[in-house]
């Protein structure tokens, strides 16, 4: 069983610039999740992604966009970036099943820093 | 809007104290509350979640639905024990925060030889 795999582990970028983080989910999980994790913070959610759809989104403005691929891997991308965006960013994948909330299993990150 | 406090952001104990890190909650409805652990170098990972009512390496947590509270106890801690500790929410089925985590600001526990 292969885990969650993010790439690439570090990126410096300058702002302004735009930006593609990718996220390989777990074999068998079909629901990726994106969170921010900002210096000192505990992760917060940007959006989930279920069978290629977005499926709920935290307080993000709109230049942070995603997408899902069949393979269930996902991307997340971020325009215009500021400063602030500069943060961890991890991607959790699960299996979408019942009532209850599925468990999330997460990559180890892309540190983003803007410049 | 859905909240997790936890009021420690350190805690220090030694070897075979009793600890307790704390986590209150905001959330209208019945959440399912989780705790997050991360290892030194290691990605975050699921210590355990209140609907299994597991002990995972001698944690126990129980959820006070009454004084909205999940806080997480070991009766004797182990300097393995040092990590990052989130608590974490989430919406159950059907409502439109589930799935989403909430999580808290973290406790970074030390256990002392």
């Amino acid at each position: 069983e292969t885990g969650v795999t993010q790439s690439p582990t570090h990126l410096i970028k300058t702002r302004g610039q735009q930006v593609t983080l990718r996220c390989s989910s777990q074999s068998g999980h079909n629901t990726v999740s994106w969170y921010q994790q900002a210096l000192g913070q505990g992760p917060q959610f940007i959006f989930q992604y279920y069978r290629e759809e977005e499926n709920g989104r935290g307080n993000f403005p709109p230049r942070f966009s995603g997408l899902q691929f069949p393979n269930y891997s996902s991307e997340l991308n971020v325009n215009a970036l500021e400063l602030d965006d500069s943060a961890l960013y991890l991607c959790a994948s699960s299996l979408r099943g019942g009532v209850s909330a599925d468990t999330q299993y997460f990559g180890p990150g892309t540190r983003l820093t803007v410049l | 809007a859905q909240r997790v406090t936890q009021p420690e952001k350190l805690l220090s104990v030694f070897k075979g104290a009793p600890v307790e890190l704390k986590c209150n909650y905001s959330y209208s409805g019945s959440p399912e509350l989780f705790w997050y652990v991360q290892y030194s170098r290691q990605r975050l990972q699921l210590l355990l979640r209140h609907i299994s009512r597991e002990s995972i390496k001698g944690f126990t947590a129980d959820l006070n639905k009454g004084e909205t509270s999940f806080h997480l106890k070991k009766p004797f801690a182990q300097e393995e024990d040092s990590a990052m500790y989130y608590c974490a929410l989430s919406g159950q089925g059907g409502g439109t925060s589930y799935g989403k985590l909430t999580f808290g600001q973290g406790t970074i526990l030390t256990v002392h030889p």
